[in-house]
């Protein structure tokens, strides 16, 4: 069964910094590029990041670029999103999910879904 | 930027079709994902009209221009969820704002 398990949420001030992880089973995780995508409570879901199998390729969101940053280490299945310079407009649930590509192409598109971590930026 | 137009809320009384309809899908590779309230999304079609494995037989999907649609046959309580298509468009993945299905 591919698992996907986000941990590393919480409350942070404006100004601050966290990091999400992503554990990953149940698949070749080396295989997949990897997406993070968000939701502001209420709100609908907003691609934040990407990074293709190998971890060469980066791309992120004209909203996180220069805060954010995505990136994976294949030998523990892992995914990763550390953001800094938080703002209130970050506070959302952050999903770790799983493209069916290897890398970004037009057929790309998130296939599973973990279950989230909140991020709540508040002072 | 691209975007995807999606009505904000849809409803329908059991048993019924439902269409939902999302508007600026500029190639084949859309999906549409339900998410209930408090869960994480899951993929209910994708490629226009696939079914993933262990989807219900009552979801569908069709397009026609630039207008992708997602069909709910025999409508169903369980049905009630929000609904997002989604697209790779100029680098960027895009979402709808999603549209609120109500079960009447």
């Amino acid at each position: 069964e591919v698992q996907l398990v986000e941990s590393g949420g919480g409350l942070v001030k404006p100004g601050g910094s966290l990091r999400l992880s992503c554990a990953t089973s149940g698949f070749t995780f080396t295989t997949h590029n990897m997406i993070w995508v968000r939701q502001a409570p209420g709100r609908g879901l907003e691609y934040v990041a990407c990074i293709n199998d190998d971890g060469r390729y980066i791309y992120h969101a004209d909203s996180v670029v220069g805060r954010f940053t995505v990136s994976r280490d294949n030998g523990r299945h892992s995914l990763y999103l550390q953001m800094n310079s938080l703002r209130v407009e970050d506070t959302a649930v952050y999903y770790c999910t799983r493209d069916r590509s290897p890398r970004l192409r037009m057929d790309s598109m998130p296939d599973t879904w973990g279950q989230g971590a909140l991020v709540t930026v508040s002072s | 930027q691209s975007a995807l137009t999606q009505p904000a809320s849809v409803s329908g009384s059991p048993g019924q079709s439902i269409t939902l309809t999302c508007t600026g899908a500029t190639h084949a590779y859309v999906s549409w994902y339900q998410q209930h309230p408090g869960k994480a999304p899951n993929l209910v079609i994708y490629d226009v009209n696939i079914r993933p494995p262990g989807v219900s037989y009552r979801f569908s999907g069709s397009k026609s221009g630039n207008s992708a649609s997602l069909i709910i046959s025999g409508l169903q309580a369980e049905d009630e969820a929000d609904y997002y298509c989604s697209s790779f468009i100029n680098n960027n993945f895009i979402f709808g704002g999603g549209t609120k299905l109500t079960v009447l």
